[in-house]
């Protein structure tokens, strides 16, 4: 099974803040990576696929990079709304998500 | 639009099994995969297994099978989740996502809202 690894756990960041989150594989998943946003007591929303991909109706501040087995999400000029958990999920093999990373506001 | 309805919460005590249903609308059921997925308590998301509207075709991981048993009802178009032999570490909010296709790819682009499901004696 693929084991997948975010960085950080947790982070604050402020309004406007660049915020950058890693997701490593522990093996090679070719550009099979997905990232999601999952607000409080919410569903998870989907942003990102194939690694770089950004779905329909994603904003532009959101955008992913890296291939094999690592990867980056980066949020460019953070809004209020973008609070939440991220996920990684690599679809290689059988789905798996990594731990997630918990952000918040300053 | 695309949209996923779940069934309400459950309880249910250790041993028992539950059921949950996922309705789908706003798009072909037959041309996108359907697959559940779990989350405890500040836990990550744990996937659960995947059905082929079309063919009834499954796919779990080696965790829940043989515990897991995902079918669906076409002219409903809904699509159910039953887990068996519940402990309480099965205690989770379950749900339902729809595959952009329709093999096991594994890409999760609309959510149902969650069934949460608390196992207790």
């Amino acid at each position: 099974d693929i084991q997948m690894t975010q960085s950080p756990s947790s982070l604050s960041a402020s309004v406007g803040d660049r915020v950058t989150i890693t997701c490593q594989a522990s093996q090679d998943i070719r550009r099979y990576l997905n990232w999601y946003h999952q607000q409080p007591g919410k569903a998870p929303k989907f942003l990102i696929y194939d690694a770089s991909n950004l779905e329909t109706g994603v904003p532009a501040r959101f955008s992913g990079s890296g291939s094999g087995t690592n990867f980056t999400f980066t949020i460019n000029s953070l809004q209020p709304e973008d609070i939440g958990t991220y996920y990684c999920q690599q679809y290689d093999e059988l789905p798996s998500f990594g731990p997630g990373t918990r952000l918040e506001i300053k | 639009q695309v949209q996923l309805v779940q069934s309400g919460a459950e309880v249910k005590k250790p041993g028992a099994s539950v059921k949950v249903s996922c309705k789908a609308s706003g798009y072909t059921f037959s041309n996108h995969g359907i697959h559940w997925v779990r989350q405890a308590p500040g836990q990550r998301l744990e996937w659960m297994g995947w059905i082929n509207p079309a063919t009834g075709d499954t796919k779990y991981p080696r965790k829940f099978q043989g515990r897991v048993t995902i079918s669906r009802d076409t002219v409903a178009r809904t699509v159910f989740l039953e887990l068996h032999s519940l402990r309480s570490e099965d205690s989770s909010v379950y749900y339902c996502a729809r595959d952009p296709g329709i093999a096991v790819a594994g890409t999760l682009d609309y959510w149902g809202q969650g069934t949460l499901l608390t196992v207790s004696s």
